[in-house]
């Protein structure tokens, strides 16, 4: 069951567009989080945001951008697309902060983006 | 560099067999360590966690091993079943979640 939504699901878009990957979650998590993954490699951190008006790059550089005005929607935006941004993108919520509890990630179903 | 591996790119296991999948870390801070299941097309799905005070953690078929001294940590599916296919990721916790690279497993009819 996905308390985490994520749209659109396949995205194909010409280099130099804009675009804005939705996410939202309806567990109330306060955490929220963006990974980018290539096949047969890791998760790698992008974005997160510990709770309305926050938000913070994450280790892997990145072009895009994040927003967080309500609890539940954490979208990402990448102004202008290049084929180097094509890979999956995955949302995810938790109930704590990695620091100090021990809580999972839960994931949405993920954007594959492909710009060509 | 790398502060989770999984050095099994893939696995094949015939059906009611056991299967082990492993992970090592190198951080010794890391405290709180997790096993995601992700089938193509979806996102990782939270299958088992084990906190670093427990060397042992079953939920049903699933059970986690954590050696600490060796910086270590298995999953054993008993028996497994052909929908356990899939890619498996473990994970562990510091200052931010760290994953893996993931292990294929294919479970055999």
């Amino acid at each position: 069951e996905a308390d985490i939504y994520q749209t659109p699901r396949y995205l194909v878009i010409g280099t130099g567009k804009k675009i804005t990957l939705e996410c939202s979650q309806t567990m109330g998590h306060d955490k929220m989080y963006w990974y980018q993954q290539d096949p047969g490699m890791e998760l790698h951190l992008i974005h997160y945001s510990y709770g309305v008006n926050s938000t913070e790059k994450g280790d892997l550089s990145s072009e895009s951008t994040v927003s967080r005005i309500r609890t539940e929607h954490f979208p990402l935006t990448l102004e202008s697309a290049r084929p180097s941004h094509t890979s999956q993108y995955l949302c995810a919520s938790s109930a704590g902060t990695p620091a100090w509890d021990n809580s999972p990630l839960h994931f949405g179903n993920g954007t594959r983006l492909t710009v060509t | 560099d790398q502060q989770v591996k999984q050095n099994s790119p893939s696995l094949s296991v015939q059906e009611g067999r056991i299967s082990i999948l492993n992970c090592d870390y190198t951080n010794s801070m890391f405290d709180y360590f997790l096993w995601y299941k992700k089938y193509p097309a979806e996102g990782p799905t939270f299958l088992i966690s084990i906190s670093s005070i427990k060397d042992k953690n079953e939920d049903g078929r699933f059970t986690v091993f954590l050696n600490k001294s060796a910086k270590h940590l298995s999953l054993h599916i008993v028996p497994s079943q052909p929908g356990d296919s899939a890619v498996y990721f473990c994970a562990a916790t510091g200052n931010q979640f760290y994953f893996g690279t993931g292990t294929s497993l294919t479970v055999i009819p």
